[in-house]
């Protein structure tokens, strides 16, 4: 079936450093991928979404581009902020059944 | 609006012991589901609902049951809870169609079983 692999944490930077978080999928159709975030003691909220191959998604300073090549949908922020801690999640989503997440990755930063 | 909304935030049993965690949502989305979250396990889905009156199992349905008879509410029933079930629970809830998958997510509960 589906599925998502992503990097484990937990990742510490400092501010301002180059943050990068692997996401790689397995699918046997023509799916979404999603990036979701969990800040401490909420729940998850969507961050960004890619629908079709070479389809960057983007949001607050946060991107990810659908590589259907490597199969992948890797996280990047140019400089993290203290504010961006948080649990970090990978979603696949394909053909109307439910999302498939991956286990998350944990990011600390650090001022 | 309110979102989705979760009650209780947190909760003690003892083993054996029933109950329910409530969710609500205020969006008429018409896709629910309830996922619990462990230490290293990520997101795991018990239940999920399409719509009103239909319901489906997850990965992980064993020992909580669920009904749907309102859009707006998809209340998780613990039958005889077990230590095994102390976790987070999280309920989400998505329109259909092209935002099926953008879920919004309630604040949680946190269930302690002794």
């Amino acid at each position: 079936g589906d599925s998502v692999t992503q990097m484990e944490g937990p990742v510490t930077l400092s501010e301002e450093a180059f943050l990068t978080i692997n996401c790689t999928y397995t699918a046997t159709g023509y799916p979404s991928l999603f990036w979701y975030v969990q800040y401490p003691g909420e729940g998850l909220q969507l961050l960004l979404k890619a629908t079709k191959a070479d389809d960057k998604g983007s949001n607050k300073g946060f991107e990810a581009t659908y590589r259907k090549e490597t199969t992948s949908f890797h996280l990047e922020k140019g400089s993290v902020q203290v504010s961006d801690s948080a649990v970090y999640f990978c979603a696949l989503g394909s053909g109307n059944t439910p999302l498939v997440f991956g286990k998350g990755t944990r990011l600390s930063v650090i001022a | 609006n309110a979102g989705v909304t979760q009650t209780p935030k947190f909760q003690v049993l003892k083993t054996g012991q029933s109950m329910t965690l409530q969710c609500a949502q205020d969006m008429n989305h018409e896709y629910m589901s309830w996922y619990r979250q462990d230490p290293g396990m990520g997101l795991r889905l018990i239940h999920y609902s399409v719509g009103a009156g239909i319901t489906d199992q997850g990965e992980v349905p064993n020992g909580y049951n669920v009904s749907r008879s309102t859009t707006e509410d998809f209340p998780l029933r613990l039958l005889s809870a077990a230590p095994s079930q102390t976790s987070v629970y999280f309920c989400a809830s998505s329109s259909a169609g092209g935002k099926l998958y953008e879920q919004y997510f309630g604040p949680g509960t946190r269930l302690t079983v002794t």
